[in-house]
């Protein structure tokens, strides 16, 4: 299974800040059609995960600029700028490219 | 408006059996991939399974500590995905959700199984 390496386990940011999780896979995320299947999802406290980035860098809809995705072959980064507090919980990134799928261990955003 | 409604969780004793249903509405659900994934109490993520749709022969994809007990089927005629758990163990008690198509981009709100004599 490709392992997925998130770091860091907890992020303490201030308000207005900028934060930066790393995610590195144990095996490259190119798909064979030419396509990284890297995503990255917020988990609020008591809700559901939520989409914010698929395939690398692209944001789904409804999800602020303030969020930006990057990386290639097994190495990836998340950075939230302008931290705002409905953006504090858990996030994981997500591989899709090979099966089985596999997630992150998670970061917590939290306050300083 | 999409939304996935998850039921069919409840308290089970090892080696029995529970399905969960995931009804779905506000997407075409016929064209879409569905996906079962569940949280352990310790909150790590885990993808179960995955069924693709019919123009791909409901080919379906399962995670190998449940694979031989588990079983996920669709019904587009409801908008439904079922998750047929048997043999149940104590490692499957997390919060098992649905979610859609290609990136998992909608997710249900999520139903606890908790498995335990």
């Amino acid at each position: 299974d490709v392992v997925m390496t998130q770091t860091p386990v907890s992020l303490p940011v201030s308000l207005g800040g900028q934060a930066s999780i790393s995610c590195r896979s144990s095996q490259s995320l190119v798909h064979s059609n030419g396509n990284t299947y890297l995503h990255w999802y917020l988990q609020k406290p008591g809700q559901s995960p939520q989409l914010l980035i698929y395939r690398v860098s692209n944001r789904f809809s409804g999800v602020p600029d303030r969020f930006s995705g990057s990386g290639s072959g097994t190495d990836f980064t998340l950075k939230i700028s302008r931290v705002e507090p409905e953006d504090l919980g858990d996030y994981y990134c997500l591989q899709s490219t090979h099966f089985p799928y596999t997630f992150g261990a998670g970061t917590k955003l939290e306050l300083k | 408006e999409v939304q996935l409604v998850e039921t069919g969780g409840g308290l089970v004793q090892p080696g029995k059996s529970l399905k969960l249903t995931c009804a779905t509405s506000g997407f075409t659900f016929s064209n879409a991939w569905m996906h079962w994934v569940r949280q352990s109490p310790e909150k790590q993520l885990e993808w179960v399974a995955q069924i693709k749709a019919k123009s791909n022969n409901y080919a379906t994809y399962y995670a190998e500590s449940v694979k031989g007990r588990f079983t996920i089927s669709r019904d587009d005629s409801k908008s439904s995905v079922y998750l047929q758990m048997n043999s149940l163990k104590e490692e499957d008690t997390a919060i098992y959700y649905c979610t859609t198509r290609v990136y998992l981009d909608y997710w249900g709100q999520g139903v606890m199984v908790t498995v335990s004599s």
